[in-house]
């Protein structure tokens, strides 16, 4: 059964750091991009990266571009989203997602990030 | 390219045939997903590519469409379909629609 639990969500301050982390089990994590989207309360979804296989190739809307970064470590089946400099616009439920081609095929329940002072 | 979707409030009965509608800007050439988000829940995967229906997922729902036009049909509603559905393109970029909210009438 594929699972994927992400952690490290919480209050921050603008213009903080976060760390985001996603452990995945019951699937070869190595074979799959995996994507991080996220969801602002009571708003819609956002993609907010992707990350390939070996983890050489990265992508971000420019919302979150130069600010947010995505890794992976495939011995570790785990997957991470560190974001600095932190608005307000970035508060949202972040969720952890194995993507299949283009689209998101399994998503984990999500951690929220609340950004205020 | 944007989403539209509508209506964004649906009130139906169970056992009613239900029909959400998803408009894109531009062309979307089929490669259009539908999910499904049950409240306080992770959003889960009902169809891809235009039509073809997720494993495990009920054969009540169904997708269609072509263009810029795409439908997910619900033939006879359940309970646990309460939910609020989104539309996703990942033709050109990734947008998800603002989403339709499924109610029991």
């Amino acid at each position: 059964e594929v699972q994927l639990v992400e952690s490290g969500g919480g209050l921050v301050q603008p213009g903080r750091s976060l760390k985001l982390s996603c452990a995945a089990s019951g699937f070869t994590f190595s074979n799959y991009y995996m994507a991080w989207v996220r969801q602002a309360p009571k708003k819609g979804l956002e993609w907010v990266a992707t990350i390939s296989t070996s983890g050489s190739r990265t992508y971000y809307p420019d919302s979150v571009k130069g600010r947010f970064t995505i890794s992976r470590d495939n011995a570790k089946s785990s997957l991470y989203l560190q974001m600095n400099s932190l608005k307000s616009e970035d508060t949202a439920t972040y969720y952890c997602a194995r993507q299949r081609g283009r689209y998101f095929d399994f998503w984990g329940p999500g951690t929220m990030v609340t950004v205020s002072s | 390219i944007q989403l539209t979707q509508s209506p964004s409030l649906l009130s139906a009965s169970v056992g009613d045939r239900v029909t959400l509608s998803c408009k894109g800007s531009q062309n979307i050439n089929n490669y259009l997903a539908w999910y499904q988000q049950k409240l306080g829940e992770a959003p889960k995967l009902l169809i891809y590519n235009t039509n073809s229906l997720q494993t495990g997922i009920p054969s009540r729902f169904s997708g269609s469409g072509s263009g810029t036009d795409y439908t997910l049909t619900i033939s006879s509603l359940q309970p646990e379909d309460v939910a609020t559905y989104f539309c996703y393109q990942y033709n050109n970029g990734d947008t998800f629609g603002a989403g339709t909210k499924l109610e029991l009438k």
